[in-house]
Formats: structure tokens, sequence, C-alpha cells
């Protein structure tokens, strides 16, 4: 079974300064694809970044980027510049190729501070 | 852009009360899906359906049922509701054109309260 961890349930950041979020999975599978989703507070939830775990290169988007450690299974997420606007829950998601089942993790609630 | 909504942004019923949660997705997706969101436990999977009439069961399908009779539209039936089904539920929808890979876009969700 696939598992998703992230083992920062809170964290802060000062405006403008650069966090990095945490997520560690588990599967036997080599063909995946991971997501980062974002719900700010009374908001829908929304994709951040995704990455597909054939390609090596990291993928970014505008301020967000991701370190993908696929033999270390580790799929970090980098907000550089922080906004205020980026206060929120994380969660870091994974699902196999093929597959219709998104695995979540147990989120990572982020507080930017002005 | 995608829009899926939900019927009620809040709503409390009473124990073994049979509750309906609906999702209208604008999109024409394939897939459809609910979860459940409970702190420290992240989303968890209820059900999903990839066509209309069809459905399968995720990681917490026990207590629950679902409808999709029109593309557009997908129903979670809580039967008999209990105090541990209190919850905030999300419904989403994908393309299912790329395999795995498609965005879910999801609704504000319904936060249940079960007394």
């Amino acid at each position: 079974a696939q598992t998703v961890t992230q083992s920062q349930p809170e964290m802060s950041v000062q405006e403008a300064e650069t966090v990095t979020l945490s997520c560690t999975y588990d599967t036997s599978e080599s063909n995946y694809y991971l997501f980062w989703y974002k719900q700010p507070p009374s908001r829908q939830m929304i994709l951040v970044i995704r990455q597909e775990a054939y390609k090596q290169q990291n993928a970014t988007e505008n301020r967000f980027s991701v370190n993908f450690q696929k033999a270390a299974k580790s799929f970090s997420l980098k907000i550089s510049d922080s906004q205020l606007g980026d206060t929120a829950m994380y969660f870091c998601a994974f699902i196999q190729t093929g597959a219709n089942n998104l695995f979540f993790g147990t989120g990572t609630r982020l507080t930017v501070i002005p | 852009d995608v829009k899926v909504t939900q019927s009620s942004r809040y709503l409390v019923k009473r124990t073994g009360e049979k509750v309906f949660l609906e999702c209208v997705q604008d999109m024409d997706h394939e897939n459809m899906f609910w979860y459940r969101q409970d702190p420290g436990l992240g989303l968890r999977l209820i059900y999903f359906s990839y066509d209309v009439k069809m459905k399968e069961k995720g990681d917490i399908p026990e207590g629950y049922s679902v409808s999709r009779e029109k593309k557009e539209r997908f129903s979670l039936i809580l039967e008999s509701a209990s105090t541990n089904q209190t919850s905030m539920y999300l419904c989403a929808s994908s393309s299912g054109a790329l395999a795995g890979m498609d965005t879910q876009y999801f609704g504000p969700g319904t936060r249940l309260t079960v007394l």
C-alpha cells in the first residue's frame, strides 16, 4: 500500500523568506506522479505543482519548486519569496500511473508572518 | 475555469438521519471523487466514479454509498448518519484523460455535523 508522510504539522515563515515543506512516500511502484495541493483558509483546494516520477528534472511553477529524490522517496516543496497569500494547508499526494486513487499526506499548516 | 460546486457549505443532522451531499462539475469530467478530511488524517477517499453509474470503493467506504446518474453530478449518501461521520467532505473531479496525472479539481467542501 502507498503511504504519504508529512512530518511537519505546522510551520511558519517570515514574508519574503524561503520555506521548505517535507514529504516522504512509500511505494513499490516505479511509475507514479506526485503533487502538492494548497488549501487556503475557507477556500477550495488547488493544485500547486506536479512531478512525474520518470522525470529527473525537478518541477517548478514560479515561486514554487520541488526537490524530488526518487531513491530516497522524498518530495519536498520549496516556496521562495513567501507571500501572505501562501498561508494555507499544504498537502502532498501520490498517485500510481494509470490509477485514479490519490493518496494524501496529513498536511502541513503554513503561516506566513508579515 | 473548472467549477466544482457542493450543495451545502454547512450541514447539521441528527443521528440516524439519511443525508445527501451533492456535487456538480461543469467541465464534462469523467472522474468524480468524494473525500473525507479530518485533522491529523489528511484526505481519505470514500468512493470514486469513472463514468455514469460506475463506482468504486475507496479507502473508507463503510457507512456511505454514492450515486452517479448523470455525468456532471455525484452524490454521497449517508444511509443512517452517526456522530463519527462528523467531518469535512470534499468532492473533486478530473478529466480522466491522462491516466493518473490529471489535476483533480475540488469543491469548497461541506462541513457536516451529526448530533
